[in-house]
């Protein structure tokens, strides 16, 4: 079973921060928090993962809180190529990713 | 660099028959990993190769099954298919399988009819 809970889907106007929640409250010390997002029909793309840092790459900005019980993914500037199904997956197996239903982002003009 | 590829894109197979899947993953990439996607179940882990040897697998019955080769490539079969194994087949290559991201392909689309 998935170790996340995330919202079924979510809306964002064009331009604006997305900011996609998390839940991980059973999350273990060595295990790492993934993001990947899917757009329909097309394979998953990884987006961004941390241990207990705050990261940040050129596609999202990741917060972890200090318990690392849960987390945000932030997009700064939504696009209208930014709406696809985002998963949040808790994960120290490497290359053994356990999918949840994801959060269905809509990024509206 | 050239990114995982999956072989063929789409697939019609009719129930009872096999098929093959191939999986090129990212040069230098030894972890190879198998999903099912379907509308039901979601994303499900199959199996994962590293370096030839399977190191995971996941829930599924033994008419599923895969092979790693020496360049990495993978394959993976399924045997005496029934309706129910239509789905979207995705790969994803990592370079070592642990705490490094994945890169998926954009799977292979098989319908059994």
């Amino acid at each position: 079973d998935a170790k996340t809970t995330q919202p079924t889907s979510m809306d964002c106007a064009e331009g604006r921060a997305a900011n996609l929640p998390c839940n991980h409250s059973t999350i273990s010390g060595n295990e790492y928090v993934y993001w990947y997002r899917q757009i329909h029909s097309q394979g998953p793309q990884y987006i961004i993962h941390g241990l207990k840092n705050n990261e940040t790459n050129e596609m999202a900005s990741l917060i972890i809180t200090e318990d690392r019980k849960s987390s945000t993914l932030i997009l700064p500037h939504a696009t209208l190529r930014d709406t696809a199904v985002y998963y949040c997956i808790v994960n120290n197996a490497g290359n053994m990713l356990t999918f949840g239903g994801g959060t269905r982002l809509m990024v509206k003009p | 660099k050239a990114g995982v590829t999956q072989t063929p894109r789409y697939l019609i197979k009719t129930r009872g028959q096999q098929v093959t899947l191939s999986c090129s993953p990212i040069s230098g990439h030894r972890s190879v990993s198998w999903y099912q996607q379907t509308p039901g179940q979601g994303l499900q882990f199959l199996f994962e190769y590293f370096s030839e040897t399977q190191r995971n697998k996941g829930n599924f019955p033994g008419r599923f099954s895969g092979r790693q080769f020496s360049n990495s490539r993978s394959e993976m079969n399924v045997s005496t298919l029934e309706l129910g194994d239509s789905a979207l087949y995705l790969c994803a290559s990592s370079f070592q399988g642990e705490n490094t991201e994945a890169f998926f392909g954009q799977g292979t689309r098989l319908t059994v009819v």
